[in-house]
């Protein structure tokens, strides 16, 4: 079926330190893949995005890479900071209507 | 301002009430969702709509239903109420002009019940 596998579930790392995410993908003819992150109490937002024919796409401190042969795609966050600290959650667009299936999240703690 | 809307915040009910969650956007999007959320946990797709008239029943059966007969609303309700309910529930919309379109949030019903 259609599912989208995320991992860690739970990131910690030192402030200033990288962070990494990781999603994998079941269908093959998917060709959009956001990111949201989640703060505490909030609601989920956007914060980048790639398309299938883009195998990297960056944003400031954020990063975002596609590798299509092996139906995964990842976040990278430089230099996190205490803002950083969210849930952050991947998706990929499936199926004829163009469902956005969701990875399951990932807790990022930024340690002081 | 554009946006989507959803009341109440917070709502305390007991067990077996019937209520409706609502859910408004402003923005014209033609899809709108339905997502139950623990707390920082994962998002489970409860209903879908892709336009007026238009409802499916997506993963998680929470024993709810919903209506689509406007364009920018989109209630959610739970018959007879029970504590496995106790949850967030968050609504969302997004266009429908193809595969590359953003999902809007609501700020989330934080629901318990008693």
């Amino acid at each position: 079926g259609e599912n989208v596998e995320q991992h860690p579930s739970t990131l910690s790392v030192q402030e200033g330190d990288s962070a990494v995410i990781k999603c994998t993908y079941s269908d093959s003819a998917s060709n959009y893949f956001p990111w949201y992150k989640q703060e505490l109490g909030k609601r989920p937002q956007l914060i980048i995005d790639i398309r299938s024919n883009v195998g990297e796409k960056k944003d400031q401190r954020i990063a975002v890479t596609l590798n299509k042969t092996a139906k995964h795609f990842s976040l990278h966050i430089t230099e996190t900071q205490p803002e950083d600290s969210a849930v952050y959650f991947c998706a990929a667009s499936m199926g004829s209507n163009y469902q956005l299936i969701w990875g399951a999240g990932t807790k990022l703690i930024i340690k002081p | 301002e554009a946006d989507i809307y959803q009341t109440p915040r917070y709502l305390v009910i007991g067990t077996g009430k019937k209520i409706t969650l609502e859910c408004s956007q402003t923005m014209g999007h033609d899809k709108m969702y339905w997502y139950q959320q623990d707390p920082g946990m994962e998002l489970h797709l409860i209903h879908y709509s892709y336009g007026v008239n238009s409802t499916e029943k997506g993963d998680l059966s929470s024993e709810s239903t919903v209506s689509r007969i406007r364009t920018e609303h989109f209630p959610l309700t739970l018959e007879s109420a029970r504590p496995s309910h106790t949850s967030q529930y968050l609504c969302a919309s997004s266009e429908s002009r193809g595969p590359d379109t953003e999902a809007f949030f609501g700020q989330g019903t934080r629901l318990t019940v008693v």
